[in-house]
Parts: structure tokens; sequence; C-alpha cells
């Protein structure tokens, strides 16, 4: 069965450089979750998007912003990246609002 | 607001024990709860779930029951396998309203040695 496809797997970059993480949700599921997990820590919600528009929004910083294409693919883009932003990044996706999310296998970001 | 509450580890048991990791929630709205597991350097995958007040989720022999009462969600296992060994996320999901996210416990790494 297909599932939460996410690129890249892993990402390294350099204190105050640009990352655009990628999510490509499960067919004919409408709605995207974006989390945060940092090591030894439970996953925070970051922002969902249902039908391509922004449904909910977390602890998600200012230097963050996402969205949802018209083929419900999803980009998490992140700005003047700090060393504390490194972590695991999750995209998941669920048939409808409400449901169990299904998740992708997560994007380590490293900040050096 | 929304939260869940699990037990912290780390939990530590021998091949064929008897698992209970203890998970709460608080009872606003009607929620949907899930067990996820994540298994060394993966994502999460979905245990089991459960939908509404008495509803039991169970898979891989794991099994939990949605207890309105006493807002609890508990994950039991009879026998665990050296292959359990993970950590458990207790989550809920509220149904309804414009909440839609789900909401994760602390996490519990369980280690089962042979």
């Amino acid at each position: 069965a297909a599932g939460v496809i996410q690129s890249p797997r892993h990402l390294i970059k350099e204190k105050r450089e640009t990352a655009t993480l990628k999510c490509y949700p499960i067919p004919r599921h409408d709605t995207v979750y974006w989390y945060q997990q940092g090591p030894g820590q439970d996953p925070q919600f970051l922002i969902s998007f249902y039908e391509k528009m922004q449904s909910d929004k977390g602890s998600i910083p200012d230097r963050f912003s996402a969205q949802q294409f018209s083929d419900y693919h999803s980009e998490l883009n992140m700005s003047s990246l700090e060393l504390g932003d490194s972590a695991l990044y999750f995209c998941a996706s669920s048939p409808y609002q409400g449901t169990e999310a299904f998740f992708g296998q997560g994007t380590r970001l490293t900040v050096v | 607001g929304d939260s869940v509450t699990q037990m912290e580890g780390p939990v530590t048991l021998s091949e064929e024990a008897f698992l209970t990791i203890n998970c709460t929630y608080t009872a606003t709205g009607y929620p949907s709860l899930f067990w996820y597991v994540q298994y060394p350097g993966e994502g999460l995958q979905l245990l089991l779930k459960a939908t509404k007040a008495d509803d039991k989720g169970s898979n891989k022999g794991f099994e939990a029951t949605y207890r309105k009462e006493t807002t609890s969600f508990h994950l039991e296992k009879g026998s665990v396998q050296v292959s359990d060994s993970a950590v458990y996320f207790c989550a809920r999901h509220n149904s309804g309203g414009s909440n839609y996210k789900l909401t994760f416990g602390k996490g519990t790494l369980l280690t089962v040695n042979p």
C-alpha cells in the first residue's frame, strides 16, 4: 500500500541557510500534518492543512512557513536556520480530519 | 488544553512478561485515541485506535480500551517479545470542531530482554 513519502530523508544545512522539506501524502488523503521531534522528545505539532487550506497551527516559528499544493503535496520552508532547528521532521496524512494519521519516515535535519 | 499523560519510562521487561503502559487524557470534546510505536531510526506507526467510549483497539497482540469514566487508554500485551522494543506514544485527536491535530504523550521506551 502507498505510504506517506518525505524528501529528502537527510539534510545538512548551515546556520542562517534555508531548507525546504517535501511531503507527498497517501493518495485521496485530504489532510496533512507537520510535526517536529527533537532527540528523545515527543512529536510537536507545527501546522496542518485540510483541502489545501491551513486548518490549524501549533508551535511553528515565524521563520517557518508551509503550504499544500493543488496535487495535495506539502512543503515546509524553513529560513534563517538555527542550531536548535536540528530535529526529525515528520509529515502525516489522514483520509479526513479527526481520524488516524499515517506518518512518513521523516526528514532528519541537521544544522551546523 | 488538550493533553495526554503517559507513564514515564523506561520500562524494561523480560521476554514473555506482561506489559502495561498507562495513558490518561484530558476529557474535553470527544477525542479519538491512538497508540503509535516508533522503532529506532524510524517514523511513527499506528499500532491501534479507538474512536468512542468502551471501544477496544487491538493489533499484534496489543490491546487498549477507551475508558471514559477514568479517561484512560492503557496499552497492554500479555507476552512481550524482544521485537516489541520501541518507544510507544499515546495520542488523542479531537473529533469535530476546528482543532485538527494529534496531541502526543511524552512516549515510553520499552526494552525487552531475551
